[in-house]
């Protein structure tokens, strides 16, 4: 158990549907980072929020959002699903705003659009 | 953005024996961090060993070492004494300080056969 707390670990869910991703952090780590994995596409960074405030932004489409709330805990919204979301669903966590540490990943939430 | 290349889609290797898995990466700044993940069946993304590029000392952990070459953006991670656990995806990445997020290559397969 990393300690990072991904819910729920599988998804499946109709195209044009919307789904919220649950993530809670390692305790005493204040940033969160959403990535997606997907075979095509590998490991893509979408977004990363530190103690409650946006601190960068990846590859996230406009049908995605996320916020992080004042327990720490993050959730990532995405809407109007198409296939081609279906993908793992990573949160990591760290200590502080840098990664220069790395970061302890959540097992994922799998997500099927179908 | 930096780019992170991992130019082995798949490795095996036999139990016990040694086997290096590659990855170069383009950036232009000067003072970054390195990375190695793996990520198993379990899909669990685990941190095996992290560089700083300003130390010219090698990384080691255990039986995982790398060969970090600063000049030609090199960073392959080595795998001594083989187990059937070390059968897994492994991840190059990268992270800078202009940037908050780690930047992943595409993966390389690692096949462990007895």
């Amino acid at each position: 158990d990393s300690g990072v707390t991904q819910t729920p670990k599988h998804l499946i869910t109709a195209t044009g549907q919307r789904v919220t991703l649950r993530c809670s952090p390692r305790s005493g780590d204040l940033s969160v980072y959403w990535y997606q994995q997907s075979l095509d596409q590998g490991l893509q960074f979408l977004i990363q929020y530190y103690n409650g405030e946006e601190r960068a932004k990846g590859n996230i489409l406009e049908r995605f959002s996320a916020q992080q709330f004042p327990d720490l805990h993050s959730e990532l919204n995405l809407s109007s699903l198409e296939l081609g979301d279906s993908a793992l669903y990573f949160c990591a966590s760290s200590v502080g705003a840098e990664t220069n540490y790395g970061y302890t990943f959540g097992s994922g939430t799998r997500l099927t659009v179908v | 953005a930096q780019t992170v290349t991992q130019s082995q889609p798949e490795m095996s290797v036999q139990e016990a024996e040694t086997v290096t898995l590659s990855c170069t990466y383009d950036t232009s700044e000067s003072d970054y961090y390195l990375f190695w993940y793996k990520q198993p069946p379990s899909r669990q993304m685990i941190l095996v060993i992290r560089q700083e590029a300003y130390k010219q000392q090698n990384a080691t952990e255990n039986r995982f070492s790398v060969n970090f070459q600063k000049a030609a953006k090199s960073f392959s991670l080595k795998i001594s004494d083989s187990q059937l656990g070390d059968a897994a995806m492994y991840f190059c990445a990268y992270n800078g300080n202009s940037g908050y997020a780690l930047n992943f290559g595409k993966g390389t397969s690692l096949l462990v056969t007895p």
